[in-house]
């Protein structure tokens, strides 16, 4: 099945900097690639997404890039916040008889003012 | 934060007994699931339902089990086959389809002891 891997598991940067989360992935046949925030006690939401046929995808401050060779997939956070302080985490959607998104295992990001 | 609700939001019981776990939705969702987070993990598939008297095992589908008698609500139960139950457990929804935003629930802290 489908087996989604996240990097770095915490990451620390200064208000101001950008910060780079990355994940692979397993299955070629997955097309939809969804980025969720979930700040400390709330639920998970979806910030950006980006489907197979697109390669960058831009909102605002927030960014994603997906590598279908290589499958890989990353988000871009600029001028970062202390607001921003989150996990996040990455996902693949595959199309199977049953659809089901796995989820990577998160990256905990601090924002230092 | 209308849309999917979870209840209770804390929950405790005592070793050996089952307890159900309520996820409501009226977004009018065909798909709904459940996941499991264990503190610095990701989120791990329990369960989930595309179609109403309809649901598939997750990736941790032991010891749990549930129902999907309409479309508005998915429960959960966790037995007391369930090895280590305590664990923050999260319900969410989505259009079928696999390409969609999953819209989560606040979610039930699960304590026993």
């Amino acid at each position: 099945g489908e087996n989604v891997e996240q990097h770095p598991s915490t990451l620390s940067v200064q208000e101001g900097d950008s910060a780079v989360i990355k994940c692979t992935y397993s299955d070629s046949a997955s097309n939809y690639f969804p980025w969720y925030k979930q700040e400390l006690g709330k639920r998970p939401q979806l910030i950006i997404d980006i489907r197979s046929n697109v390669g960058e995808k831009k909102d605002q401050r927030i960014a994603v890039t997906l590598n279908k060779t290589a499958k890989h997939f990353s988000l871009h956070i600029t001028e970062t916040q202390p607001e921003d302080s989150a996990v996040y985490f990455c996902a693949a959607s595959m199309k199977t008889s049953y659809d089901k998104v796995i989820f990577g295992p998160g990256t905990s990001l601090s924002v230092i003012p | 934060d209308g849309g999917i609700t979870q209840s209770p939001k804390y929950l405790f019981r005592k070793e050996g007994q089952n307890v159900t776990l309520s996820c409501e939705q009226n977004l009018n969702h065909d798909a709904m699931y459940w996941y499991r987070q264990d503190p610095g993990q990701g989120l791990r598939l329990i369960y989930y339902s595309q179609i109403v008297n309809d649901f598939q095992k997750g990736d941790i589908a032991e010891g749990y089990s549930v129902s999907r008698e309409k479309k508005e609500s998915f429960p959960l139960t966790v037995t007391s086959a369930q090895k280590n139950p305590t664990a923050f457990y999260l319900c969410a929804s989505s259009i079928v389809g696999g390409i969609y935003e999953q819209y989560f629930g606040p979610g039930t802290r699960l304590t026993v002891t």
